[in-house]
Formats: C-alpha cells, sequence, structure tokens
C-alpha cells in the first residue's frame, strides 16, 4: 500500500538552528513527492515538488530512493518558518497527504 | 480574483441531518478533490473529479456523496450515516486531470460542528 509517514507530530527549534522535517513513504511505483505548507490563518499551499529541485524560502528536499525519504531540510531557520508541513505522494491522478509536523521555531 | 471559494466557513448541524458543502473554482481547472483534515490524522482524500460528470471514491468515502455538473462546482454532501462528521474540510483543484504532477490549488475550508 502506498503511503506517506512523518514521524514527528510536533517539531520545535531555534531562531539560526538547522531544521530537518522528516517525510518516509512507500510506494511501488517511482514517486511523485511534494512539500506543502499551511502558515497561521492562511490556505494549505506548494512549497516544493522534488521534480522541479528547486531550493523556496530556503528550503530543499532531497528524494532518497534507498531510503524512500524526501525529508525537508533548511540550514538556518526564521521565525516566519513556523507553520504546519505536509509531505506529500503522487498515486496517479491522487495525491495522498502525510499527518503532518507544526514546526515552531522561537526566537 | 481567481481561485477556490469554499462556503460555508462555519456549518453547525444536528444529528441526523445531511449538509452539504459548497466548492467553486474560477481557474478552469479539469481536476477537484475533498479532503478532510482532522488533528495528527494529516489530510484524507474523500472524492475527488477529473472531469464533469464524474468523480472516484477516496480513502473515506463512505458517508459522504458528490456531484459535478459543471466543471468549476463540486459540492460535498455529508450525510447522516458519516458516523464523525465533526471535521475541518478542504476542498482543492488542479490543472491536470491525469498524473498530479502539479500544484494543487486550496479553498480556505469549511469547519463542521455537528451538535
Amino acid at each position: 500500500a502506498q503511503r506517506v509517514t512523518q514521524p514527528e507530530k510536533l517539531l520545535s527549534v531555534f531562531k539560526g538552528a538547522p531544521v530537518e522535517l522528516k517525510c518516509n513513504y512507500s510506494y511501488s511505483g517511482s514517486p511523485e513527492l511534494f512539500w506543502y505548507v499551511q502558515y497561521s490563518r492562511q490556505r494549505l499551499q506548494l512549497l516544493l515538488r522534488h521534480i522541479s529541485r528547486e531550493s523556496i524560502k530556503g528550503f530543499t528536499a532531497d528524494l532518497n530512493k534507498g531510503e524512500t525519504s524526501f525529508h525537508l531540510k533548511k540550514p538556518f531557520a526564521q521565525e516566519e518558518d513556523s507553520a504546519m508541513y505536509y509531505c506529500a505522494l503522487s498515486r496517479g491522478s491522487r495525491l495522498t497527504f502525510g499527518e503532518g509536523t507544526q514546526l515552531t521555531v522561537n526566537p | 480574483d481567481g481561485g477556490i471559494t469554499q462556503s460555508p466557513k462555519y456549518l453547525f448541524r444536528k444529528e441526523g441531518q445531511n449538509v452539504t458543502l459548497s466548492c467553486e473554482q474560477n481557474l478552469n481547472h479539469d481536476a477537484m478533490y475533498w479532503y478532510r483534515q482532522d488533528p495528527g490524522q494529516g489530510l484524507r482524500l474523500i472524492y475527488y473529479s477529473q472531469i464533469v460528470n464524474d468523480f472516484q471514491k477516496g480513502d473515506i468515502a463512505e458517508g459522504y456523496s458528490v456531484s459535478r455538473e459543471k466543471k468549476e462546482s463540486f459540492p460535498l454532501t455529508v450525510t447522516s450515516a458519516q458516523k464523525n462528521p465533526t471535521a475541518f474540510y478542504l476542498c482543492a483543484s488542479s490543472i491536470s486531470s491525469g498524473m498530479v504532477t502539479g500544484e494543487l490549488f486550496f479553498g480556505e475550508g469549511s469547519r463542521l460542528t455537528v451538535l
């Protein structure tokens, strides 16, 4: 079965510290993976997708097929990064989301 | 102002009543989705539609029904058969109706509380 797992429900770091949000997946085909973010009082929105290999707001995510992971990283966290982050896996015409990780960046 | 509009934002319902949540988009997107968001469980797919007059069950379709009579509209009915309907409901759309390789655009959500 295809699944997305985010093992940390809550993650708290200090401003300027590195942050890594973990995402593991199980999928029999070639995965298409995404990170979505929901800031307080805003809509859920796409942060980045693995196929683009891009850095958005200082965040990057590398697909590791050997470890079936797609962890989201940022070297220096900022207070405005505080939000709920969801990892998502494309299964054909549908998107499966993980449980989400609430990131808090403390001053 | 383009985007996805969900209404109502807040809704209260008595047990045993059906309720319909509205979702409208003016993005000319083919595909539309309904998700349920619960704390600690992330987003779970209820129904999705790739094209007008067609829709498929998601992972938790029991107790819900949908219709897709127009490209821009995808209403969700929460029926009295849904055992735990109190939740936050999110509607989304995407350009492509095949593989989801593109972005999903989300509405602001509707919070349903069953009294």
